[in-house]
């Protein structure tokens, strides 16, 4: 049974160009969350949806970040424009329910130049 | 604010050497304390869910128990392969369902 699944594993791209991340939740989830971990800051909340629909976006950190959910099996983050300050490891995870255990995929290692 | 703080940030043990693994938080009404592990380069994994002062779980060679204040993560004699980062996470009461995450305990054991 796979896993949630994230691409790209990396990325790296210059300072000023769009980032877009991917992420496919376990077949059947209904919650979708994604989080960035720094070592600075551990891991940190940045969206979560229900059933497809954005419920709190209260941890993305400023307009350049934005995210989507067009359908039960494809989320994606994206950063435009990108800045070296976002440089981080971005994971996805989802769950049956907003509060049930939360899965998360092997995660997007991003640097930015 | 809802805080979770972890201690030690790293721990090195020699194979068989148990330790426990603490967890302190703060949080506005819990809704579920969560224990994760991470290895390198790899996203966390589920190990346990306790939702209520007492409550204790185990796997393996692990446990996890939970006070009002905190909760400790026991690891009774250790092999190498239990190094990794333990993650401790608290999701607090009211709507919001993402989880706050501690720094976690770098964990190394030495054969």
């Amino acid at each position: 049974d796979a896993g949630v699944i994230q691409s790209p594993r990396h990325e790296v791209t210059e300072m000023g160009q769009e980032v877009t991340l991917r992420c496919k939740p376990i077949s059947g989830h209904n919650s979708l969350f994604w989080y960035r971990q720094t070592m600075m800051r551990g891991l940190e909340l940045l969206i979560y949806f229900n059933n497809n629909v954005p419920i709190d976006d209260s941890g993305m950190p400023e307009d350049r970040f934005s995210a989507k959910m067009p359908n039960a099996s494809f989320s994606t983050l994206k950063i435009q424009p990108s800045e070296p300050r976002d440089s981080a490891v971005y994971f996805c995870a989802s769950s049956l329910g907003s509060d049930d255990t939360q899965y998360f995929g092997p995660g997007t290692r991003l640097t930015v130049l | 604010e809802d805080q979770v703080t972890q201690s030690p940030e790293a721990l090195r043990l020699q194979e068989g050497e148990s330790s426990s693994l603490n967890c302190s938080y703060t949080v506005s009404g819990l809704r579920g304390l969560f224990w994760y592990r991470q290895d390198p380069g790899k996203g966390p994994e589920f190990l346990f869910t306790l939702y209520s002062a007492g409550e204790e779980k185990e796997k393996e060679r692990l446990k996890a128990t939970l006070t009002k204040k905190e909760s400790f993560l026991h690891i009774t004699a250790p092999k190498p392969e239990d190094s990794a980062t333990y993650l401790c996470a608290v999701r607090p009461g009211g709507g919001a369902d993402g989880l706050t995450f501690g720094k976690g305990t770098h964990l190394i054991i030495q054969p």
